[in-house]
């Protein structure tokens, strides 16, 4: 079967560094992407690793290991803004299938 | 750009009726989707369109139709609602870029009572 496990919640504060970590069991594997979704709105992407390492983009990074078959998205300096669900989702083919496997979402909820 | 519309935004149906739910989206993407969202279940695949003419089933296709009307539009149909089918549906699209990025709709919230 094919299968993400991400943790189901995570509590922190504002200020802080929360590391969401997404591991995955595909039958293949072309890169890892992240979704944000706010409470009552749609998923936005967020990010994209298709080679091992660490890729940034302002407060939020992410990191791949292909080798691990792990993931992690890492938020730093959090706002209350950023209390939401985070998706991870696997690119299992090439091509022109664009199809995504999705992990079933972490609650992130941030505390003043 | 408006990016990807659905409507309607909110739907009540009582069971056996039918409706159809409308996506269109103005990116000129290729690849178009329908997804459930249910609490505590992420984000399944209805049915996805890899490019106009063609769909195919995704991870729960039962209970639904789709149509790849043209190249802008995909339509989700229910033939016969159920309480089952009582969820938040949304509709995505993306291209043939290297980050597999897909583009969601706001939603339809639909009721099956």
């Amino acid at each position: 079967g094919q299968s993400l496990e991400q943790p189901s919640e995570v509590t922190a504060v504002e200020g802080a560094i929360v590391q969401i970590n997404c591991t995955y069991q595909t039958s293949g594997f072309y890169g890892l992407s992240w979704y944000q979704q706010h409470d009552g709105g749609a998923p936005t992407f967020l990010s994209y690793n298709a080679l091992d390492g660490l890729e940034e983009t302002g407060r939020f990074s992410s990191f791949l290991s292909r080798s691990d078959s792990y993931g992690y998205l890492l938020l730093q300096e959090l706002q209350m803004k950023d209390s939401a669900s985070y998706f991870c989702a696997v690119s299992p083919h090439a091509g022109n299938n664009r199809k995504l496997i999705w992990g079933l979402g972490t609650s992130l909820a941030v505390n003043p | 750009n408006a990016g990807v519309t659905q409507t309607p935004k909110f739907q009540v149906l009582k069971t056996g009726q039918s409706m159809t739910l409308q996506c269109a989206q103005d990116m000129n993407h290729n690849s178009m989707y329908w997804y459930r969202q249910d609490p505590g279940m992420g984000l399944r695949l209805i049915y996805y369109s890899a490019s106009e003419g063609t769909t195919d089933k995704g991870e729960v296709p039962n209970g639904y139709n789709v149509s790849r009307l043209n190249k802008r539009e995909f339509s989700l149909r229910l033939e016969s609602a159920a309480p089952s089918q009582t969820s938040v549906y949304f509709c995505a699209s993306s291209e043939m870029v290297e980050t597999y990025e897909q583009y969601f709709g706001p939603g339809t919230r639909l009721t099956v009572t």
